[in-house]
């Protein structure tokens, strides 16, 4: 089944302790992107990547990093997580480099609590 | 600027009727638009696409439809079903952009039996 596998589902952590949450696409796409969603501000897009060792900033990349080493996986990384990082995530991915098939397929959400 | 954004933050609607949710963009150069459904606990599902070169396209039980002078599109969704309340995200792509789709803030849609 061709999915976009994000992991954990539901994170608890304190301000400062690094954490790593993974994301995994099973349909050979290039383009992947982390986004996360706030009440009353939608989703804002955090990295994207447009291939393998290829990655830039979002609309909101400050706290945030993110790696591509391989084409199915993109992991996003909080080294210093703070309160206000407390957020829904979501991983996506797509084939953007193929006209007519640029829609975005996207992972299950993070839940995401930095006390 | 970037922005895309939904007339109304809830829409409520008897079962069996149709029902209309609409999206206003601010970006001539967008050339590509979405529509994402979010039900509670998951991620936004794709429902439905449209290229700017085009005014209406249809699905099952749904149609978009995309007013280009206006910068307007709407998603209209046929005989509600109570599995269809959730949320509604339009989103656009402008041309030559990264790939990256500039989501609305949603309209949550609520179904009465």
């Amino acid at each position: 089944e061709a999915q976009v596998t994000q992991n954990p589902r539901y994170l608890i952590t304190v301000t400062g302790k690094k954490l790593t949450v993974t994301c995994s696409q099973n349909m050979n796409h290039e383009y992947m992107s982390w986004y996360r969603q706030d009440p009353g501000l939608g989703l804002r897009q955090i990295y994207y990547s447009m291939n393998v060792e290829v990655t830039d900033k979002g609309d909101v990349p400050e706290g945030y990093k993110v790696s591509r080493k391989e084409k199915r996986n993109f992991p996003l990384i909080l080294e210093s997580p703070s309160p206000n990082q407390t957020s829904l995530y979501f991983c996506a991915s797509s084939n953007r480099g193929r006209r007519g098939d640029e829609k975005l397929f996207f992972g299950s959400g993070t839940q995401l609590s930095v006390l | 600027g970037e922005s895309v954004g939904l007339h109304l933050p809830t829409l409520s609607v008897q079962e069996g009727d149709n029902s209309i949710i609409n999206c206003a963009y601010s970006n001539s150069a967008s050339d590509y638009f979405i529509w994402y459904k979010q039900e509670s606990g998951k991620g936004p599902q794709f429902i439905i696409d449209i290229r700017s070169n085009m005014d209406k396209r249809q699905g099952q039980r749904v149609t978009v439809l995309l007013n280009k002078t206006v910068k307007h599109l709407s998603l209209q969704i046929a005989a509600t079903q109570p599995g269809d309340s959730a949320v509604y995200f339009c989103a656009e792509k402008i041309t030559g952009n990264t790939g990256k789709l500039i989501f609305g803030q949603g309209t949550t849609l609520q179904v009465k039996p």
